[in-house]
């Protein structure tokens, strides 16, 4: 079965600090990847995408993310977390020729001063 | 310019009750898409519109829950007899579906915040 993973429910994090958020998929074909962001009262954000290609993909707001095919796995990082960066961050999977995404369950990012 | 947009932001209902949700699409985007989010959880999908056709209700949890979409706009989802579980965030998203592109971003709206008393 189609399935995303994402591990970590809860992180916090002190500002300036790196991050790594971490994904993990079940999926039959080549999958596409996103992350998307959700602030409080918010829709959710695309951060940034993987199709094809260079398996390192960066994004807004500085974050970028890692596809590794033999871990099934893309997980998204930051170097250096902002205050503003609290929010919550759902990893999501597609592929091509349907319509459907899946998506995990979302980690909650706390920001400490 | 003007993203998803959905109203009501906030719902109150009573158990019993039929609420209407409604959703506008970015103009253009032919793809609408309906989720679920119960608190603490991830986005469940509900259903898919291509234009105002709905191949995809598989995500409807009951027949209490419907969808219509009028041409490539406006779209409402409705819950009748609302019960408590169905207390959630539901949120709409749309998409600009391209041959060459087939996985463009989806935009989502705010979303709708049902509470069911």
């Amino acid at each position: 079965a189609q399935s995303v993973t994402q591990p970590d429910i809860h992180i916090t994090v002190s500002e300036g600090a790196s991050l790594e958020l971490r994904c993990n998929y079940s999926y039959g074909a080549t999958p596409y990847l996103f992350w998307y962001v959700q602030s409080p009262g918010q829709g959710l954000q695309l951060l940034l995408k993987y199709f094809s290609g260079d398996t390192l993909v960066q994004g807004i707001k500085g974050f970028e993310a890692e596809f590794k095919r033999s871990q099934s796995s893309f997980n998204l990082r930051k170097p250096s977390v902002h205050w503003s960066d609290a929010a919550e961050y759902f990893c999501a999977v597609g592929r091509s020729g349907t319509y459907k995404y899946i998506f995990g369950t979302g980690t909650r990012l706390k920001v400490l001063a | 310019g003007a993203g998803v947009s959905q109203s009501p932001s906030n719902k109150v209902t009573e158990k019993g009750k039929d609420v209407e949700l409604r959703c506008d699409p970015i103009s253009g985007h032919t793809a609408l898409y309906w989720y679920r989010q119960r608190l603490g959880q991830g986005l469940e999908f509900l259903i898919y519109f291509q234009g105002n056709s709905a191949p995809d209700k598989s995500g409807l949890p009951s027949d209490r829950f419907s969808a219509e979409r009028t041409g490539e706009s406006v779209s409402t989802l409705t819950i009748q007899r609302t019960q408590q579980e169905d207390s959630a965030v539901y949120l709409c998203a749309s998409r600009q579906m391209r041959d060459r592109e087939r996985y463009n971003e989806q935009f989502f709206g705010p979303g709708t915040r049902l509470t069911v008393l």
